[in-house]
């Protein structure tokens, strides 16, 4: 079975401050894909970052990096520099090559950013 | 480059109703997808398209729920006879169909928000 599990309901960050937001997942798939979408209160999802299963590095993209553990399977989304506008809901998602490319979501992580 | 488009936004009906959602996707996009959100919980597949063919329609419960997309453009999603349980965010993305080492990442529209009293 294929499981997304995002551990934190609720996180703050001050303003500034860098955060990681947790997500493991559970395949026996060798081919996946591994992606980060934020949805704000106004309801749409917004893709932020990318990570294939056979990808060597880690991906980036601006203040949004993903600290990908194979071994560990996990995916952590650091972003660095919050900023206000960075309060939302965080879902993690994965991608299996034999599922036709649908998306695979966590329950997501709801982040608040302080000043 | 125009979006995905939804409507309507919001919608409020009474159970044992029919309810029906349209979707327009970003032009060119091959693949469409419906998506269930209930509060609380990440978006969950019901039927996914590739052009005007069904790839995954595994998870949609089809004694009410039926989709459509004719042409492989538009889409619509209907709910007929509505129950309380449905009552949830329903979103629709499309993407381009997948080229060797591309991400091709889903793009969403704002949904359409269903409260079913």
């Amino acid at each position: 079975a294929q499981k997304i599990t995002q551990t934190q309901p609720g996180m703050f960050v001050q303003e500034k401050e860098a955060v990681t937001l947790d997500c493991t997942y559970d395949t026996s798939d060798p081919s996946y894909g591994l992606f980060w979408y934020k949805q704000p209160s106004s309801g749409e999802m917004i893709f932020l970052i990318y990570q294939g299963s056979y990808d060597q590095q880690n991906a980036t993209e601006g203040r949004y990096s993903l600290n990908f553990q194979k071994a560990r399977k996990s995916a952590n989304l650091v972003i660095s520099a919050s900023q206000l506008g960075d309060s939302a809901m965080y879902f993690c998602a994965m991608r299996f090559s034999n599922s036709g490319y649908a998306l695979n979501f966590g329950k997501g992580t709801s982040l608040l950013v302080t000043p | 480059e125009a979006g995905v488009a939804q409507s309507p936004r919001y919608k409020i009906i009474e159970k044992r109703q029919s309810v029906a959602f349209w979707c327009n996707p970003i032009s060119g996009h091959a693949t469409l997808y419906w998506y269930q959100q209930i509060l609380g919980q990440g978006p969950k597949l019901l039927i996914q398209f590739q052009n005007n063919g069904v790839v995954d329609d595994s998870q949609l419960p089809k004694d009410r729920f039926s989709a459509e997309r004719l042409k492989g453009v538009d889409s619509t999603l209907k709910i007929q006879p509505a129950k309380l349980e449905d009552s949830a965010v329903y979103l629709c993305a499309s993407s381009p169909l997948p080229t060797g080492g591309s991400s091709y990442e889903q793009y969403f529209g704002p949904g359409t928000r269903l409260t079913v009293t």
